[in-house]
C-alpha cells in the first residue's frame, strides 16, 4: 500500500537549534512530494513541494527539504529554529489518483 | 484574493441534529476535498470531486454527505449517523492532473471546528 511516513509524532528543539523533521514514503508513491505547516485552528499551508528537477527544494520561512530517492526520504530542516516556528507539519505524497497521501503529522514545539 | 473559504469558523450542535459545512473557492479549481482532523490522526479524507455532479467516497465517509451542484461549492452534511461528529473539518482544492494539473498541489480553507454537545 502507498504510504507516507513521518518519524516522530512531537519533536523539541530550542531557539536556534536545527530542525529536522523526517519523512519517508513507499516507493510506489510517486515522487511528488509536500510539506505543509499548520498553525493551531488553521487550516494547512504549503512550505515547499518536489516536482521535479533539483532535488533540494527551498520552502518558505527558511525550510528547506531533500529528496533522496536511494533512502526514500523527504526530510525538512531549518538551521536556525524560531518561537513562531512551532507548529504542526505534515509531509504529503501524490499517488496520482486524485488524492494525497497524508503522513500523521509531527508537532514541534520550540523552547526558548 | 483567490482562496477557500470555510463557514463558520467554529459550529456547535445538539446530539441528533444534521449540520452542514460550507466550502466555496475561487481559484477555479475543478478538485475539491473535506478532510477530517482529530488530535493525533493526522488528516483523514472524507470525500471528494474531481468534477461536478461527481463525488467519491474518502476513507471515512460513513455518516457524512456532499454534493457538487457547482465548480465553486463542495458542501459536507455532518448526519446523525455520524457517530463521534466532534472533530476540525478542513476543506480542500487542487488543480486534478486529469485536467492538466502537473501535480495533486492543494489549498486548504481555515477549516471548521464541530462541537457536538
Amino acid at each position: 500500500a502507498q504510504s507516507v511516513t513521518q518519524l516522530g509524532s512531537h519533536v523539541s528543539v530550542s531557539e536556534g537549534a536545527l530542525v529536522l523533521l523526517r519523512c519517508n514514503y513507499s516507493s510506489s508513491v510517486p515522487p511528488y512530494l509536500f510539506w505543509y505547516v499548520q498553525y493551531p485552528n488553521q487550516g494547512l499551508q504549503l512550505l515547499l513541494k518536489y516536482t521535479t528537477g533539483a532535488t533540494l527544494v527551498k520552502g518558505i520561512n527558511g525550510f528547506e527539504a531533500e529528496f533522496k530517492k536511494s533512502e526514500t526520504s523527504f526530510h525538512l530542516t531549518k538551521p536556525s529554529a524560531h518561537m513562531s516556528d512551532a507548529a504542526e507539519y505534515f509531509c504529503a505524497g501524490d499517488n496520482q489518483g486524485g488524492k494525497l497521501i497524508f503522513g500523521q503529522g509531527t508537532e514541534l514545539s520550540v523552547k526558548p | 484574493d483567490g482562496g477557500i473559504t470555510q463557514s463558520p469558523k467554529y459550529l456547535f450542535r445538539k446530539e441528533g441534529q444534521n449540520v452542514t459545512l460550507s466550502c466555496e473557492q475561487n481559484l477555479n479549481h475543478d478538485a475539491m476535498y473535506w478532510y477530517r482532523q482529530d488530535p493525533g490522526q493526522g488528516l483523514r479524507l472524507i470525500y471528494y470531486s474531481q468534477i461536478v455532479n461527481d463525488f467519491q467516497k474518502g476513507d471515512i465517509a460513513e455518516g457524512y454527505s456532499v454534493s457538487r451542484e457547482k465548480k465553486e461549492s463542495f458542501p459536507l452534511t455532518v448526519t446523525s449517523a455520524q457517530k463521534n461528529p466532534t472533530a476540525f473539518y478542513l476543506c480542500a482544492s487542487s488543480i486534478p492532473m486529469v485536467f492538466g494539473g502537473p501535480y495533486n498541489e492543494q489549498f486548504f480553507g481555515p477549516g471548521t471546528r464541530l462541537t457536538v454537545l
